[in-house]
């Protein structure tokens, strides 16, 4: 099961910032939370990710708390193309010690004129 | 920008027929995986793959499929004898390394449909 709690849905209005955020209470030390967003039913697209540190690219920025049980995905200037489901990812290790991704429900963002 | 490509990009296929689905990974990555989404569903792990191993697989990832990477650049996802309830969308991803810091990066799909 995902180890994520985000809302179901959001609203944004076109050229402000949206905020979107994650609980993650039962992170680990060695556990990087992740951000994909998907399209209709395209590929999952990866956004951005972090360990402890927050995070910005050229997509977003990525605020994690100081214990590390919450985060937030802020896009500064949102846009129509922005809608989709944004999903926040721990990453966990497999019993292979190899790393994959479990989604979860993810956040419907809707960005509006 | 470097990307993961897939053949099909959609699919039709008469129940109990073979299916074989194709990926390119992105050209210096190690890690391969595929992942399905049904329709309205999350997205599923099914495989990873590593230096030609199966390294991890999910109650999923039963005996009708196998993956393979039968030259330097394929990545393939096959299912032997396909259901109803195979009908999805199918990611192949890549990432460079293994470890949970190394992103993982997915293609657009293959959309199969079993009538």
């Amino acid at each position: 099961d995902a180890k994520t709690t985000q809302p179901p849905s959001m609203d944004c209005a076109e050229g402000r910032a949206a905020n979107l955020p994650c609980n993650h209470s039962t992170i680990s030390g060695n556990e990087y939370v992740y951000w994909y967003r998907q399209i209709h039913s395209q590929g999952p697209q990866y956004i951005i990710h972090g360990l402890k540190n927050n995070e910005t690219n050229e997509m977003a920025s990525l605020i994690i708390t100081e214990d590390r049980k919450s985060s937030t995905l802020i896009l500064p200037h949102a846009t129509l193309r922005d809608t989709a489901v944004y999903y926040c990812i721990v990453r966990v290790a497999m019993n292979s010690g190899y790393s994959t991704l479990t989604f979860g429900k993810g956040t419907m963002l809707l960005v509006s004129p | 920008e470097p990307e993961v490509t897939q053949t099909p990009s959609h699919q039709v296929t008469q129940m109990g027929q073979e299916v074989i689905l194709r990926c390119v990974p992105i050209s210096n990555h190690l890690y391969f995986y595929w992942y399905r989404q049904i329709l309205g569903q999350k997205v599923e792990f099914l495989v990873s793959f590593y230096n030609n191993e199966i390294s991890e697989k999910s109650e999923i990832f039963d005996d009708q499929f196998s993956v393979e990477r039968p030259d330097g650049s394929n990545f393939t996802l096959k299912i032997r004898s396909t259901k109803l309830e195979d009908s999805a969308m199918y990611f192949c991803a890549s990432s460079r390394q293994g470890a949970a810091g190394n992103t993982i990066y997915f293609g657009e799909g293959s959309w199969l449909t079993v009538v």
